[in-house]
């Protein structure tokens, strides 16, 4: 079976500092791999995705993520952070030839006046 | 364009009743996912319909239902309700089912089951 692992529930950075949130998927194929954000009571947007082609991947509000086939990793980075950007952070896969994601528990990014 | 809409916003319920929950798709989606996701948790899959028929379920049981209408408008419907269906219900519209396509989430619906 599947599954994502977030490491860290909470992520604490200063501002301007770079954030690192990661992301480990089992598989026992190439997933496709996904990093939404979930700011407070709102629903989920999609930051970015990786399906085919080049490994590294940018997002929307200058987030981008690599995904590591050797680590099956696939970490959100971005290289300074900025307070709009405190928020929640789900990673999520999805198989091949499936239409379900299967997502991580999610990790609390704060950032740090 | 409008973006995927859910009503109601909030709903408080008793344990052993039945709740309906409304999602409208983004224009132009035919495929809608329904999701719960709890306190501190990711979301997990409930069950995903496309044109009308479902198309795929996660691990709900069988008092999880659904429908999507021809319009492409959907419902989830909870029979008998428990505490621990209390969470956070979000749907999802993407143009086509494949797995590729990005799903636009609605802003939720909060069931508290009391």
């Amino acid at each position: 079976a599947q599954s994502v692992t977030q490491l860290g529930s909470h992520v604490s950075v200063s501002e301007g500092a770079l954030v690192l949130l990661r992301c480990n998927y089992s598989s026992s194929v190439p997933p496709y791999l996904f990093w939404y954000v979930q700011y407070p009571n709102q629903g989920l947007q999609l930051l970015l995705k990786y399906t085919t082609g080049a490994t590294l991947v940018k997002g929307i509000n200058g987030f981008e993520a690599e995904f590591k086939k050797s680590e099956t990793s696939f970490h959100l980075t971005k290289p300074s952070a900025h307070m709009s950007d405190a928020a929640e952070y789900f990673c999520a896969v999805s198989p091949n030839s499936n239409y379900q994601l299967i997502w991580g528990a999610g990790t609390k990014l704060i950032i740090k006046p | 364009e409008t973006g995927v809409t859910q009503s109601p916003t909030h709903l408080i319920k008793t344990r052993g009743q039945q709740v309906t929950l409304r999602c409208s798709s983004q224009s132009g989606h035919n495929t809608v996912s329904w999701y719960q996701q709890a306190l501190g948790q990711g979301p997990q899959f409930i069950f995903q319909y496309y044109r009308e028929e479902e198309n795929g379920r996660g691990n709900f049981p069988p008092r999880f239902s659904g429908l999507q209408f021809p319009n492409y408008s959907s419902e989830l419907n909870v029979n008998a309700l428990e505490l621990d269906d209390s969470a956070l219900y979000l749907c999802a519209s993407s143009p086509d089912r494949a797995s590729t396509d990005t799903q636009y989430f609605g802003p939720g619906t909060r069931l508290t089951v009391l």
